[in-house]
């Protein structure tokens, strides 16, 4: 199975911040690499897909970068609306493995 | 408006069953692999199974191997998780997803589009 690294497991921000979290695959996926939000007692939102793709009607403060193995997600300038849980996955092989999440609360 | 509804979870005994469902509207259910996905309680996200547009590829977590079952009909626009020799570790939110990429269960595209989950509680 391909293990998904994700870090750090929480922070906290201020508003305007620029945030990163980073994800490393146990081996390259190709850039299959999708990022989700979930907010508290909501399913999950997909944000990311392909490593670096903005899904439709997300905000563009939000982007993803990387290649291979190693693999970053950007909040530009946060917002009190991106207190949430971010989760990396990657769908390159099976089983399909999600990252342990990063919960991101504002300061 | 793209939606997915689940239903069908409840509180079961171990070693019982379970079926889930999942309705499909406002896309077009054929052109889509699904997908289910748990979340045990204040825990992260488990991929569980996933079944290709016209059901020729399945798969399963190890977890959930030889007792879960996936299925789709696609006159009823719908996707099926029977859940046989239910263990109190199987106790989550289970969520039905569409992948993003169209027909098949890996590759590009995500999970575009999510379900509000339906709970199952294994306990005696």
């Amino acid at each position: 199975d391909i293990q998904m690294t994700q870090s750090p497991s929480s922070l906290s921000a201020s508003v305007g911040d620029r945030v990163t979290i980073t994800c490393q695959a146990s081996q390259d996926i190709n850039n299959y690499l999708n990022w989700y939000q979930q907010k508290p007692g909501k399913a999950p939102k997909l944000l990311i897909y392909d490593a670096s793709k903005l899904d439709t009607g997300v905000p563009s403060r939000f982007s993803g970068s990387g290649s291979g193995t190693d693999f970053t997600f950007t909040i530009s300038s946060l917002q009190p609306e991106d207190t949430a849980t971010y989760y990396c996955q990657q769908c390159d092989n099976l089983p399909i493995t999600f990252g342990q999440g990063t919960r991101l609360d504002i300061k | 408006e793209v939606q997915l509804v689940e239903s069908g979870g409840g509180l079961e005994q171990p070693g019982r069953s379970l079926r889930l469902s999942c309705l499909a509207s406002g896309f077009t259910f054929d052109d889509y692999a699904m997908h289910w996905v748990r979340q045990g309680p204040g825990k992260g996200l488990e991929w569980v199974s996933g079944i290709s547009w016209n059901s020729g590829s399945i798969v399963y977590a190890d977890s959930v191997k030889g007792r879960f079952t996936i299925s789709r009909d696609s006159a009823k626009n719908s996707l099926y998780l029977q859940m046989n020799s239910l263990r109190a570790d199987d106790t989550a939110l289970y969520y039905c997803t569409r992948a993003g990429g169209g027909y098949e269960i890996t590759g590009t595209a995500g999970m575009d589009v999510w379900g509000q989950g339906t709970t199952v509680t294994v306990s005696s």
